[in-house]
């Protein structure tokens, strides 16, 4: 069974530091999708950053990087120079191959401190 | 690029009248759409996969007659929620793809409150 584990349900940084968020996955297929969106406190899903299984490098976008560990099945989102407005829920998700549907993690709420 | 729009964003209903959510694509044409519910402080839960001109797919649990998709066109899919109930009061949230396999776009979601 295809499965997403987030297990940090909360986290607190302090502003203009680097944040990680953790994400584990639990697949057997051999190529999948792996995803992060943030949820601020107006509801909508901010898609950040998209990592290929196959993809060599870690994906970066901006001040989002992931550190993919295909070994270890762990897709770990770091957000370098914490903003304010960084502050909202985090979700990892997986689409494996084949199928059409996101599997999501329980989410990780990031509150960035002044 | 890849916007989805969703409309309302808010609505307040007595128990038993039907709601009616859209979903957009703004600037893409979205082969299938997706509909979630996600209650407070909980993970997005997929209700159902609907497709430009075809049925919906509806996962298991979700009532086919109570939440009634329709995906008209490859920029619109619909939601109506049927005699809502007061435990239908939720967050709705839709996204849109344009191709499978790829990332999906979210609107930014109706909150419902039947009364």
């Amino acid at each position: 069974a295809q499965k997403i584990t987030q297990t940090q349900p909360g986290m607190f940084v302090q502003e203009k530091e680097a944040v990680t968020l953790d994400c584990t996955y639990d697949t057997s297929d051999p190529s999948y999708g792996l995803f992060w969106y943030k949820q601020p406190s107006s509801g909508e899903m901010i898609f950040l950053i998209y990592q290929g299984s196959y993809d060599q490098q870690n994906a970066t976008e901006g001040r989002y990087s992931l550190n993919f560990q295909k070994a270890r099945k762990s897709a770990n989102l770091v957000i370098s120079a914490s903003q304010l407005g960084d502050s909202a829920m985090y979700f990892c998700a997986i689409l494996p191959s084949g199928t059409y549907k996101y599997i999501f993690g329980t989410g990780t709420r990031l509150k960035v401190l002044a | 690029g890849a916007v989805v729009s969703q409309h309302p964003s808010w609505v307040i209903c007595k128990s038993g009248t039907s709601v009616k959510i859209e979903c957009r694509s703004l600037d893409f044409q979205a082969t299938t759409m997706f509909w979630y519910r996600q209650f407070p402080k909980q993970s997005l839960m997929l209700m159902a996969t609907s497709n430009e001109g075809s049925k919906a797919t509806y996962e298991q649990g979700v009532e086919k007659d109570k939440f009634l998709i329709n995906h008209a066109s490859l920029t619109l899919s619909t939601l109506t929620v049927t005699s809502a109930h007061p435990e239908d009061s939720s967050f709705y949230i839709c996204s849109a793809q344009a191709d499978l396999q790829e990332t999906q776009y979210f609107g930014p979601g109706t909150r419902l409150l039947v009364l």
